[in-house]
């Protein structure tokens, strides 16, 4: 079944300490990208990827970081949570940047 | 950034009724998509648009876009408890930078009552 899986579905997490969502799709697809969503404020960009090695910001890049040696895993690494951070992620992925998006179930993140 | 804005922000119909949302962006775009969102899971996409098409169906599904006005509309005909949720529209831009990434608005949440 084509899925994009993340994990943890909850975390809850103090201040400071680094934590890794971790995101993988089996389409072969060459885009990913994360998200999070807060309330009345849609889905914000934090980061994406045009393929391996290769990452650029979104909207909302600090405080996160990603990478991408697989083409399949995109992770997301909070160096250093803070609670502004509490969110709802979603990780997604597609052909390209212009193509349809397919998500994952989200990872709901709060930070004390 | 060319997020789009969704109207109404919220919307109550009864089943059987149509609901329509409509999206308002800022700047030229390569392709409108709209997803949908059940309660707190994953976006769920739903139909793509692109800039030089006027209308596209699918199922009970209907978008327009009118590039002058910058704006699309989502109309659910004959719309099911199944179909509340939230939806969103989002836009690809026109070149190779803000192709990079969809923007998406805030969202409609659409309630279907019995």
């Amino acid at each position: 079944e084509a899925q994009v899986t993340q994990n943890p579905r909850y975390l809850i997490t103090v201040t400071g300490k680094k934590l890794t969502v971790t995101c993988s799709q089996n389409m072969n697809h060459e885009y990913m990208s994360w998200y999070r969503q807060d309330p009345g404020l849609g889905l914000r960009q934090i980061y994406y990827s045009m393929n391996v090695e290769v990452t650029d910001k979104g909207d909302v890049p600090e405080g996160y970081k990603v990478s991408r040696k697989e083409k399949r895993n995109f992770p997301l690494i909070l160096e250093s949570p803070s609670p502004n951070q509490t969110s709802l992620y979603f990780c997604a992925s597609s052909l390209s940047g212009l193509s349809p998006l397919h998500f994952g179930n989200g990872t709901r993140l709060t930070v004390t | 950034s060319q997020q789009g804005e969704e109207d109404p922000q919220a919307l109550s119909i009864q089943e059987g009724e149509n609901a329509t949302m409509n999206c308002s962006y800022k700047t030229s775009i390569n392709n409108l998509q709209w997803y949908r969102q059940n309660s707190g899971r994953g976006l769920v996409h739903l139909i793509l648009i692109r800039s030089n098409e006027r209308e596209k169906h699918s199922g009970r599904l209907r978008v327009t876009l009118d590039t002058s006005k910058k704006s699309s509309s989502l109309l659910i005909t004959a719309s099911r408890a199944a179909d509340t949720a939230s939806y969103f529209c989002a836009t690809a831009g026109p070149g190779p930078g803000t192709a990079s990434k969809l923007t998406f608005g805030t969202g409609t949440r659409l309630q279907v009552t019995l």
